[in-house]
């Protein structure tokens, strides 16, 4: 199986900050990573997928990056709104595996 | 507009069984494979099991091969989970879940999630 390590498990940051995620893969996924948002008390959403697509309605302040093993889910400038949980997917191969996911909170 | 909507969820003694469905509607079911992904209380996310839009191609994670059925009737556009041996363990919310780009069942990310079903294991 293809383990999933996020850093950090979680994170204080203030409004307008640039906040970094990173998602180590334990075996070249090429680029089959996907990033998802959820907020307290509600559904997953998925914001990026193919490592670094956007998914249609997502704020361009989310990007995403990387290839391999390693992958990067950026926030440019944090918003009050995107206080969550956030989590990497690896979806090479069977079983689909997550990352333990990432808090983000607003200092 | 993509739905989905899971019933089925309750309080089940360990041992026991309890079967989920997931309504779909907005989209052609048939096309799509599904997955049932899930939660436990306060932790992170778990796939669980997935099926190709034929029902050809089924997949579980070890966790509940052997105990848990997947499947599907594309007439009704819905999506089952059949769990027997229910363990504590397996205490958690149980979303269902569309996969994205055109992917095989077992190589999916997930573009819309249903509102889960709460599914509690105790005596």
């Amino acid at each position: 199986d293809i383990q999933m390590t996020q850093s950090p498990s979680s994170l204080s940051a203030s409004v307008g900050d640039r906040v970094t995620i990173t998602c180590r893969a334990s075996q070249g996924i090429t680029n089959y990573l996907a990033w998802y948002q959820q907020k307290p008390g509600k559904v997953p959403k998925v914001l990026i997928y193919g490592a670094s697509t956007l998914q249609a309605g997502v704020p361009s302040r989310f990007s995403g990056s990387g290839s391999g093993t390693d992958f990067t889910l950026t926030i440019s400038s944090l918003q009050p709104e995107d206080v969550a949980t956030y989590y990497c997917q690896q979806y090479n191969s069977a079983p689909l595996t997550f990352g333990q996911g990432t808090k983000v909170e607003i200092k | 507009e993509v739905q989905l909507l899971e019933s089925g969820g309750g309080l089940v003694q360990p041992g026991g069984s309890l079967r989920l469905s997931c309504a779909a509607s907005g989209f052609t079911f048939s096309n799509y494979a599904m997955s049932w992904v899930r939660q436990a209380p306060g932790r992170g996310l778990e796939w669980v099991s997935a099926l190709s839009g034929s029902a050809t191609y089924i997949y579980y994670a070890d966790s509940v091969k052997g105990r848990f059925t997947i499947s599907r009737d594309n007439s009704k556009n819905t999506l089952y989970l059949q769990m027997n041996s229910l363990r504590a363990e397996d205490t958690a919310i149980y979303y269902c879940a569309k996969r994205g780009e055109a992917r095989p069942a077992s190589e999916a990310y997930f573009d819309y999630w249903g509102q889960g079903a709460l599914v509690t294991v105790s005596s």
